[in-house]
């Protein structure tokens, strides 16, 4: 079965640091760009970054970029997302989403996960 | 930044009957090389994660029921449910993949009348 599961996320203050991980299995991890997209409370999606198959490159949306960074271990399946220098308006559930097509980076998503909430508050 | 516009905000439509989501890009995303427009949409089901119903405007995704269906190109799309069952109370986003930042359309809620 094709999973992604998310964790890492939970309460941080303002400035404050966090790190998402997001565990793959069902499908070879090195094949297929990954991507991280969040919805805040009651809100609508916001696509916030992707990377590719290969990891040779990634993207990010202009509201993290300087502060988050997107990863990928493929020893370990996992997609990862450093979150630094923290914002209230970063309060949101975080979902990883796997790319539509083996080796593509079209920039749509067959499969994501349950999501895991990042809370920034004081 | 492309933006996606949906409407309307909220729908309710009676069991049995034709359910339609409009999505309007503000530039055009029809890839003129290829002839396809870089659009999905997605159902959002209460507590649960996005799930891909269409690409390409009009390509439905594997296991997603006939009733669903998508169309529309250039900047003007539509997702009609041509018989609404009681699975399908949800919300609706639209998505282009023209180019990043890929963004989202605000969201369609769809209940049961």
């Amino acid at each position: 079965e094709v999973q992604l599961v998310e964790s890492g996320g939970g309460l941080v203050h303002p400035g404050g640091s966090l790190r998402l991980s997001c565990s793959t299995s069902g499908f070879t991890f090195s094949t297929y760009a990954l991507t991280w997209v969040r919805q805040a409370p009651g809100k609508g999606l916001e696509w916030v970054s992707s990377v590719t198959h290969s990891g040779d490159r990634t993207y990010y949306a202009a509201s993290v970029t300087g502060r988050f960074t997107i990863s990928r271990d493929t020893s370990k399946n996992t997609l990862h997302l450093q979150m630094n220098s923290l914002r209230a308006e970063d309060t949101a559930v975080y979902f990883c989403a796997k790319e539509w097509q083996y080796q593509g980076l079209w920039g749509f998503f067959d499969l994501w996960g349950q999501g895991t909430l990042v809370t920034v508050s004081s | 930044d492309i933006v996606m516009t949906q409407s309307p905000d909220s729908l309710a439509v009676s069991l049995g009957e034709r359910a339609t989501v409009n999505c309007k890009s503000s530039q055009n995303i029809l890839y003129s090389s290829n002839n396809k427009n870089y659009l999905a949409w997605y159902q959002q089901r209460p507590g649960q994660p996005p799930r891909l119903l269409i690409y390409w405007a009009s390509t439905r995704e594997s296991g997603v029921p006939d009733r669903f269906s998508g169309s529309g190109s250039g900047t003007d799309f539509t997702l009609t449910i041509s018989s609404l069952q009681a699975e399908d109370v949800a919300v609706y986003y639209c998505q282009q993949y023209y180019t990043p930042p890929y963004t989202f359309g605000q969201g369609t809620k769809l209940e049961i009348q």
